[in-house]
């Protein structure tokens, strides 16, 4: 069957500290994979996605992300953290139909 | 653009008791989709459609139908309320080519007491 793992359900970092959100995916093939926020009372928003080509992908808000076939991952990074990244993240990968992973809620400290 | 349009946000409804969910979206695509969004549990899909007159079910439709009747509307409804269907819902659309990812609306919070 189809899943998404996030393995971590909070993370918390420093403000200016570097982060990275771990995700896995079980597929029969290589999904599209995207990464999406979600802040409190809201809808999802599309931070960054990748389905062929460079493996490193860029996206908005200074988060970039790596497709690593090996390891069936796809984590999500930023090399220095805002207050205002503080939100849900999801994971998510698959064709014309999307499985999402659990989420993970990123906690950031002054 | 207004994008995909959930109506209403919020809804209390008593168990038994049916409703629906309006979506619609204005960009023109035929994907369009329902998730509910349970805490630690990420987004599970409900139903799905993949244009006017088509709709299949997803991971978990139980006590919900969908239709579409047109590409810009894909309303779900709940027949007989129950406590298990207390959640938010997201509807989401998508183009053809899925590469592009989902546009999400701001999702309906749903309580059955």
């Amino acid at each position: 069957a189809q899943s998404v793992t996030q393995p971590d359900i909070h993370i918390t970092v420093s403000e200016g500290a570097s982060l990275e959100l771990r995700c896995n995916y079980s597929y029969g093939a290589t999904p599209y994979l995207f990464w999406y926020v979600q802040s409190p009372g809201q809808g999802l928003q599309l931070l960054l996605k990748y389905f062929s080509g460079d493996t490193l992908v860029q996206g908005i808000k200074g988060f970039e992300a790596e497709f690593k076939r090996s390891q069936s991952s796809f984590n999500l990074r930023k090399p220095s953290v805002h207050w205002s990244d503080a939100a849900e993240y999801f994971c998510a990968a698959g064709g014309n139909k999307l499985v999402f992973g659990a989420g993970t809620i990123l906690r950031v400290k002054s | 653009n207004a994008g995909v349009t959930q109506t209403p946000k919020f809804r209390i409804l008593k168990i038994g008791q049916s409703m629906t969910l309006q979506c619609t979206q204005d960009m023109n695509h035929n994907y369009m989709y329902w998730y509910r969004q349970d805490p630690g549990m990420g987004l599970k899909l409900i139903y799905y459609s993949v244009g006017a007159g088509i709709t299949d079910k997803g991971e978990v439709p139980n006590g919900y139908n969908v239709s579409r009747s047109t590409t810009e509307d894909f309303p779900l409804r709940l027949e007989l309320a129950a406590p298990s269907q207390t959640s938010v819902y997201f509807c989401a659309s998508s183009q053809i080519q899925s590469n592009y990812g989902y546009t999400f609306g701001s999702g309906t919070r749903l309580t059955v007491v």
